[in-house]
């Protein structure tokens, strides 16, 4: 079965602070994607990226990152020198062979930045 | 530029009405979905659609149907709206596999009252 558990429902942090989005996954397939989006209050999810299983390089766009770590199965996602726009609602996704085109998302977490 | 359109950003309806919730993509995409969303439940799958006048059940299709006439269009149904579908409603379209980005529209905050 899968599984996305995305264990903070909800942060604040301070403009320019950096924060963590955290995301831990379960799968008993070899081959899977990775997947995180946002959802700003407009409502609309926008695809932010996508990791396959056998690439677990950290990947770097502008002030997001995201570390990709196979061992712990998680893939979390990091937010330096936050804005206001960043906030929103952020979810995680995981999909694979075994479930066909079905993802599975997270609970998501609500994060907040403070001016 | 992907474009997926759902037709209402809002709704209110009454309790026991029949209602529609339309989705267009506009990207020649094979696969598209319907999602209901809840605060502290995530995303959760209602029904899919592979290809036209195919459809699958998702992880709650109770209550909903669809319709996928057209290969750019896919209609979630409500046959008898209730209370507890009080929702937003998402829909999204993928391009082919279990690796490819789904993209998602505005969403339809539904209310029945």
């Amino acid at each position: 079965a899968q599984k996305v558990t995305q264990a903070q429902t909800e942060i604040s942090v301070v403009e320019k602070e950096d924060v963590t989005l955290d995301c831990v996954y379960e799968t008993r397939d070899t081959t899977y994607y990775l997947f995180w989006y946002k959802q700003p209050p407009s409502g609309e999810l926008v695809f932010l990226i996508r990791r396959n299983s056998f690439d677990e390089q950290n990947e770097i766009s502008g002030r997001y990152s995201w570390n990709f770590q196979k061992s712990t199965s998680s893939f979390n996602f990091t937010i330096t020198a936050s804005q206001v726009v960043d906030s929103a609602v952020y979810f995680c996704a995981l999909s694979a062979p075994s479930t066909g085109n079905q993802f599975y998302f997270g609970t998501g977490t609500s994060l907040t930045v403070i001016p | 530029d992907v474009k997926v359109t759902q037709s209402s950003r809002y709704l209110v309806k009454r309790t026991g009405e029949k209602v529609f919730l339309e989705c267009v993509q506009d990207m020649d995409h094979e696969n598209m979905f319907w999602y209901r969303q809840d605060p502290g439940l995530g995303l959760r799958l209602i029904y899919f659609s592979y290809d036209v006048k195919m459809k699958e059940k998702g992880d709650i299709p109770e209550g909903y149907s669809v319709s996928r006439e057209k290969k750019e269009r896919f209609s979630l149904i409500l046959e008898s709206a209730s209370t507890n579908q009080t929702s937003m409603y998402l829909c999204a379209s993928q391009g082919g596999g279990f690796q490819d980005i789904q993209y998602f529209g505005a969403g339809t905050r539904l209310s029945v009252l």
